[in-house]
């Protein structure tokens, strides 16, 4: 059964700094992994999406990798800024018939000014 | 881009009300959506997978009975949770896919208050 996990759970910076959020899934076989932004009480937005045979996916300050054989990706926001604050959950997606998306817990961000 | 929009955003209701969540694809024809849920600083769970025309598939755990999803036109599903309870208050969240494989659009969720 695939399990993802993101760590940190929480984290606060200052605005400027760069960050790295982690997350790691259990089963390499996987047909894409997507990083997703959710503000409070909204829906997700997709910011990344790294298909199976990718190693890295960039858009403006962010760049998301990919290790499929370890069952890792990160992601790197550079210069953080306060509307960056929000929660960031990654998704991975099964690679059977059925390409359910199996998300992460998420980490929640504050950047503070 | 594609957009997937989402009716109620946001409901209340006395303990013991069936009710009825939409999902529409806008700009494309969605043969595939999805209904998560989603507790307070928590992930999002799927509860589960419809097809048009067909019966949903849930999840371990999911009750059919207690959330029926209807998904008759490629354009829209319905979840309608049947005499909600409080344990039911959640944020409700579809997604919506044109085909297999293909990223999944999201909706802005619906946030449900059973009293």
């Amino acid at each position: 059964k695939q399990e993802v996990t993101q760590i940190p759970a929480a984290l606060s910076v200052p605005e400027g700094e760069n960050l790295v959020l982690n997350c790691s899934f259990t089963d390499s076989a996987i047909y894409n992994l997507q990083w997703f932004r959710q503000d409070p009480g909204k829906g997700l937005t997709s910011l990344l999406l790294i298909q199976s045979s990718q190693r890295e996916q960039t858009s403006g300050r962010l760049n998301a990798s990919l290790d499929k054989s370890s069952g890792r990706s990160t992601l790197y926001i550079a210069a953080s800024q306060p509307g960056d604050s929000a929660t960031y959950l990654c998704a991975v997606r099964l690679m059977d018939s059925s390409y359910k998306l199996i998300f992460g817990s998420g980490t929640r961000l504050l950047v503070r000014p | 881009g594609a957009v997937v929009s989402q009716h109620p955003s946001w409901v209340i209701c006395k303990s013991g009300t069936s009710v009825k969540i939409e999902c529409r694809s806008l700009d494309f024809q969605a043969t595939t959506m999805f209904w998560y849920r989603q507790f307070p600083k928590q992930s999002l769970m799927l509860m589960a997978t419809s097809n048009e025309g067909s019966k949903a598939t849930y999840e371990q755990g999911v009750e059919k009975d207690k959330f029926l999803i209807n998904h008759a036109s490629l354009t829209l599903s319905t979840l309608t949770v049947t005499s909600a309870h409080p344990e039911d208050s959640s944020f409700y969240i579809c997604s919506a896919e044109d085909r297999g494989g293909q990223p999944q659009h999201f909706g802005d969720g619906t946030r449900l208050s059973i009293l």
